[in-house]
């Protein structure tokens, strides 16, 4: 069946470092790949996404990066901040009338002050 | 706007017992979505309607039902409690956006079957 392999599942760095999360996705007729933060008992947030038409898209320190042939896609996070420590999810989505989405088993990073 | 919203928060049930998991939203959503949440494996799709009238099963349906009631309402239906039904439940609704569907979750509901 469809499934996201995401790594790694748990990520440490020092403060003002970079952050990178990486997934693999296995339904080619995926098209669309969000992520998402979920801070300790709140809700999955959506934090940036990319359709499968692109190739990379930044918003200030958070770029995604998509290579839709080997199926990877990769989430950096530059000038890391102690608020940045939270569980990413990755995502895999294709319309099916709805988006019926896939996500990865999510990434735990800690944020060293 | 409160924008989704579950209840209840929190139930513990004995095996066996059933429940209704509720969830509304107020964003005039087409799509709605069930998912579920255990430690390690990230969000799992339980069960999920693309619009008023329409239900489609996810990853993990068995065990589980669900009713589109009207735009607002997705309800998340366990007939016979199992303790492998132990979980945090997420219920979200879509919104198409420039790429693709922008999802957004309610708070949760924490169950535990005994």
């Amino acid at each position: 069946g469809e499934n996201v392999e995401q790594h790694p599942s748990t990520l440490s760095v020092q403060e003002g470092d970079s952050a990178v999360i990486k997934c693999t996705y296995s339904d080619s007729a995926s098209n669309y790949f969000p992520w998402y933060k979920q801070e300790l008992g709140k809700r999955p947030q959506l934090i940036i996404d990319i359709r499968s038409n692109v190739g990379e898209k930044k918003d200030q320190r958070i770029a995604v990066t998509l290579n839709k042939t080997a199926k990877h896609f990769s989430l950096h996070i530059t000038e890391t901040q102690p608020e940045d420590s939270a569980v990413y999810f990755c995502a895999a989505s294709r319309n099916t009338g709805g988006f019926k989405t896939i996500f990865g088993a999510g990434t735990r990073l800690f944020v060293k002050a | 706007n409160a924008g989704v919203t579950q209840t209840p928060k929190f139930q513990v049930l004995k095996t066996g017992q059933s429940m209704t998991l509720q969830c509304a939203q107020d964003m005039n959503h087409n799509s709605m979505y069930w998912y579920r949440q255990d430690p390690g494996m990230g969000l799992r799709l339980i069960y999920y309607s693309a619009s008023e009238g329409t239900t489609d099963k996810g990853e993990v349906p068995n065990g589980y039902n669900v009713s589109r009631l009207n735009k607002r309402e997705f309800s998340l239906r366990l007939e016979s409690a199992a303790p492998s039904q132990t979980s945090v439940y997420f219920c979200a609704s879509g919104f198409p956006g420039q790429n693709g569907e922008t999802q957004y979750f309610g708070p949760g509901t924490r169950l535990l079957v005994l």
